[in-house]
């Protein structure tokens, strides 16, 4: 199945970096969906972005929306150790028939204290 | 408000074996969905339900794959005759249908030896 382009793949970090990643898709989309998974356990929904442009904050998180609709960001600032896991962008577009939400590959955060 | 659940956590069962996994929505949530992940990638969605109406399967789900929701609340997901490359996490997710954001179970592990 279509998946969207998810990067980096993984990041290793020190304890109180900012971190940045991004996804992009050759599809449009109007909404995009930031989820974080830990080990054995279901995405846990992050941020959710309903527009072009849109930038969303959610604590240390913050999402945009990107203007061509076909991309998405989420920096996290002042990483801490609880924020170790696998981050995922999911695409959707509402109305357009196909309705299962579209992943990227994710992003493997790993904080070293 | 309680959230998705999945039963069970894990199967453990031998190639060829019929398993079956349940998902609970949250309640009133009328869009049910269900996703497989294989290691090292996001999930991929498989099909949804909107009440207790089957809308969309993916090509990924084979013949050997069934989904019901029978009550629109709800809803199994059985694999006949298990295959090794059947292993993977079975997620389960929901929304309301006037809604974008889609929440997730915690998921089924299945392993087929």
């Amino acid at each position: 199945g279509q998946q969207l382009n998810q990067s980096p793949q993984s990041m290793f970090i020190q304890e109180g970096e900012d971190v940045s990643m991004n996804c992009t898709s050759s599809s449009i989309f109007n909404t995009w969906l930031w989820y974080k998974q830990d080990p054995g356990e279901g995405p846990v929904l992050l941020i959710a972005l309903y527009k072009a442009g849109e930038l969303t904050s959610n604590g240390r998180l913050t999402a945009q929306f990107g203007i061509t609709r076909k991309d998405s960001f989420l920096n996290i600032s002042a990483s801490i150790p609880s924020d170790v896991g696998i981050y995922f962008c999911a695409g959707f577009h509402s109305g357009g028939g196909a309705d299962g939400l579209t992943f990227g590959k994710g992003t493997h955060l790993i904080i070293q204290p | 408000d309680t959230g998705v659940s999945q039963d069970p956590r894990h199967k453990i069962t031998k190639r060829g074996q019929n398993v079956t996994f349940r998902c609970d929505p949250i309640s009133e949530h009328n869009r049910l969905y269900w996703y497989r992940q294989t290691l090292g990638q996001g999930p991929e969605f498989l099909t949804y339900f909107q009440n207790e109406a089957q809308l969309e399967k993916s090509r990924l789900l084979s013949d050997r794959f069934s989904a019901e929701r029978p009550k629109g609340s709800f809803s199994t997901l059985e694999i006949q005759r298990t295959e090794q490359g059947d292993s993977a996490m079975y997620l389960c997710a929901s929304r309301k249908v006037n809604e974008r954001e889609q929440y997730f179970g915690p998921g089924t592990r299945l392993t087929v030896t």
